[in-house]
């Protein structure tokens, strides 16, 4: 356990509807990362922010994801219109130095 | 944009057997990142590895980074199951304004038989 939480670890939907999962760091760190990782592959980066500031995005981060750290705590990943492409592990990370440390991921299956 | 490929992408040794795994970068390396990963689990933190010619080791691996040749190496002596799992190494694209993120290789799946 590294002290990231994600919640839920498991979501199936169907393709068109909204889903949103939360991201819980560890509370001191004020990074926070988003990655998608299809099988096979290794993480790609979507987004960041540095306490309550989303200060990149991917251009993976289509208009259809959304991504919030309201008080600069936990964080919320929100994807509208769920696409089949979509289906793949969402992991958060959380870094106060220079090492990320990962929560467990939230496998989304659209179908 | 960098990349990292890693190789080989798959790897089967019987148990006590030494094995390495490479990781080749597109481009100046700053700070090298090693993970492990359970399938359908989140990445665990290995080593990181920011000079070249360092080398680090925890237990039985040990990680180099070879600045010159924009390249690290895993190497895991005396192999056991628990070390099988999904081993990733991770780079940030360095530059100005960098803000910490991760590019990651491909992975490379290592299976150890008892």
């Amino acid at each position: 356990d590294t002290g990231v939480s994600q919640d839920p670890r498991h979501k199936i939907t169907k393709r068109g509807q909204n889903v949103t999962f939360r991201c819980d760091p560890i509370s001191e760190h004020n990074r926070l990362y988003w990655y998608r990782q299809t099988l096979g592959q290794g993480p790609e980066f979507l987004t960041y922010f540095q306490n309550e500031a989303q200060l990149e995005k991917s251009r993976l981060l289509s208009d259809r994801f959304s991504a919030e750290r309201p008080k600069g705590s936990f964080s919320t990943l929100e994807i509208q219109r769920t696409e089949q492409g979509d289906s793949a592990m969402y992991l958060c990370a959380s870094a106060m130095g220079e090492t990320q440390y990962f929560g467990p991921g939230t496998r989304l299956l659209v179908l | 944009s960098q990349e990292l490929e890693q190789s080989p992408q798959s790897l089967i040794v019987q148990e006590g057997k030494n094995l390495t795994i490479n990781c080749t970068s597109s481009k100046t390396l700053y700070g090298l990142y090693w993970y492990k990963q359970k399938y359908g689990e989140g990445l665990i933190f290995l080593m990181m590895l920011q000079k070249g010619g360092e080398e680090k080791s925890h237990e039985k691996i040990t990680a180099k980074l070879d600045e010159k040749k924009q390249q690290s190496s895993l190497h895991i002596t005396a192999s056991q199951p628990s070390h099988a799992g999904i081993y990733l190494c991770g780079a940030g694209p360095g530059g100005s304004g960098n803000t910490g993120k991760l590019i990651f290789g491909q992975g490379t799946t290592l299976q150890v038989k008892p």
